[in-house]
Order: structure tokens, then C-alpha cells, then sequence
């Protein structure tokens, strides 16, 4: 089974400024895939990444990046000149099994014009 | 484009009824999940699926069940809902264990 903390409940930024959204992890599985969603306003959650555990590289997709540390369990997730678009909720997952994923409370991120 | 289509956005029922939540997926996906998310609580199993009439118990199985009777369909029932169940469910499915979920917009039950 995993566990995953993700200790900020909210974050607010100005518009421009980086914002890193922290997750930290539990898991017994030498195997496991970790996970960031999105969900707006408008509440459908939207893939954002996938990370296997044996790939340590960090990724980035233009504003987006993460880091992945498994020394420490975690998987953090960095916005860049955030935009107001980037206001949403994201949740962390990492799975292990064959089951479903195992979320965190979520980071309600509010940026500011 | 995966989609997963959800009956109905908004749902309010009586305390006792029975209550039937539909998903579909039309990407033939093997796994499909039932979650349900509360504020500060995030999101919590409830029911997964494997394959057609395949079932397993999530974190929080009790009070529902769940039938799927075709591949693309994966349906959450409320035996006898009460006012505790009211919540967005969200139904999800994936082609594989490594592979991402892919969510359907959700069903807000409003059980009075």
C-alpha cells in the first residue's frame, strides 16, 4: 500500500512567480509509478505526468517540471512564471500494484493576477 | 481521444433509495476504478475492476457495490443511500497497471 503527503494545503502566488508543490511518498513496492493530476474549476482531473521509479531523471514540459528523488520519497512538482490558467487543485499518486491509485489531500494553488 | 462518460454531472436522492452511477469508457480499457472525493480528503478508492464481471474492494467498500457486466461498463451502486454518501464520485479507467488513469467529469450526489 502507498502513502502519499503532500503538505501544503494551499498556496497562493502572484502571477510570474515559481511555485514548487511538494510530495512525499510511502511505499513498500520496489516497483511503483508516480503520478501528478490537475483539476480546475471545472473538476475533471487531467493527467499531467507519469514517473516509473527506476527513472530518476528530472522532467520538464515547458512551465512544468519535477523533481524526483527517491533517497528522500519524493516527487515535487515546479511551476515556472506561473499563470492565472495554472489555478486548479493537483494531486500527487503514486501506485504500486494493480490497484488504483493512492491520492494525496491535494494543493489547492490559487495564482493572482 | 479516451473518453469516459459519466450519466448524469448532478444527482440528488433520498435517503434509502437505491442509487445507480453509470460510467462508460469507449478506449477498451481493461481496469476501470470508482472514487470518491471530499473536501480535504482527496480522493478515495472505492471499487476497481479488472475485467468483466471481475471485482475487488478499494479502501472504502462499504455502502456500495459495483457491477460490470461489458468491458466498457462499470457501474456503482448505492444499496440504500444515506445522507453520509453524499459526495463527487469521478470514475476512472487505464489500459494497464503502469499507464495513467483517465477520469470522467463526475457525478455530484446530493443524498437529502
Amino acid at each position: 500500500a502507498q502513502k502519499v503527503t503532500q503538505a501544503q494545503t494551499e498556496i497562493s502566488v502572484v502571477e510570474k512567480e515559481d511555485v514548487t508543490l511538494d510530495c512525499v511518498y510511502e511505499t513498500r513496492d520496489t516497483t511503483y509509478y508516480l503520478f501528478w493530476y490537475k483539476q480546475p474549476p471545472s473538476g475533471e482531473l487531467v493527467f499531467l505526468i507519469r514517473r516509473n521509479s527506476f527513472d530518476e531523471q528530472n522532467e520538464i514540459s515547458g512551465r512544468y517540471s519535477w523533481n524526483f528523488q527517491k533517497s528522500t520519497s519524493s516527487f515535487n512538482f515546479t511551476i515556472t512564471a506561473s499563470q492565472v490558467v495554472d489555478s486548479a487543485v493537483y494531486f500527487c499518486a503514486p501506485r504500486g500494484g494493480a490497484d488504483g491509485l493512492t491520492f494525496g489531500k491535494g494543493t489547492h494553488l490559487i495564482i493572482q493576477p | 481521444d479516451v473518453k469516459v462518460t459519466q450519466s448524469s454531472r448532478y444527482l440528488v436522492k433520498r435517503t434509502g433509495e437505491k442509487v445507480f452511477l453509470e460510467c462508460v469508457q469507449d478506449m477498451d480499457h481493461e481496469n476501470m476504478f470508482w472514487y470518491r472525493q471530499d473536501p480535504g480528503l482527496g480522493l478515495r478508492l472505492i471499487y476497481f475492476s479488472y475485467d468483466v464481471k471481475m471485482k475487488e474492494k478499494g479502501d472504502i467498500p462499504e455502502g456500495y457495490s459495483v457491477s460490470r457486466e461489458k468491458k466498457e461498463r462499470f457501474s456503482l451502486i448505492l444499496e440504500s443511500a444515506s445522507t453520509n454518501q453524499t459526495s463527487m464520485y469521478l470514475c476512472a479507467s487505464t489500459k494497464g497497471d503502469s499507464y495513467e488513469q483517465y477520469f470522467g467529469p463526475g457525478t455530484r450526489l446530493t443524498v437529502t
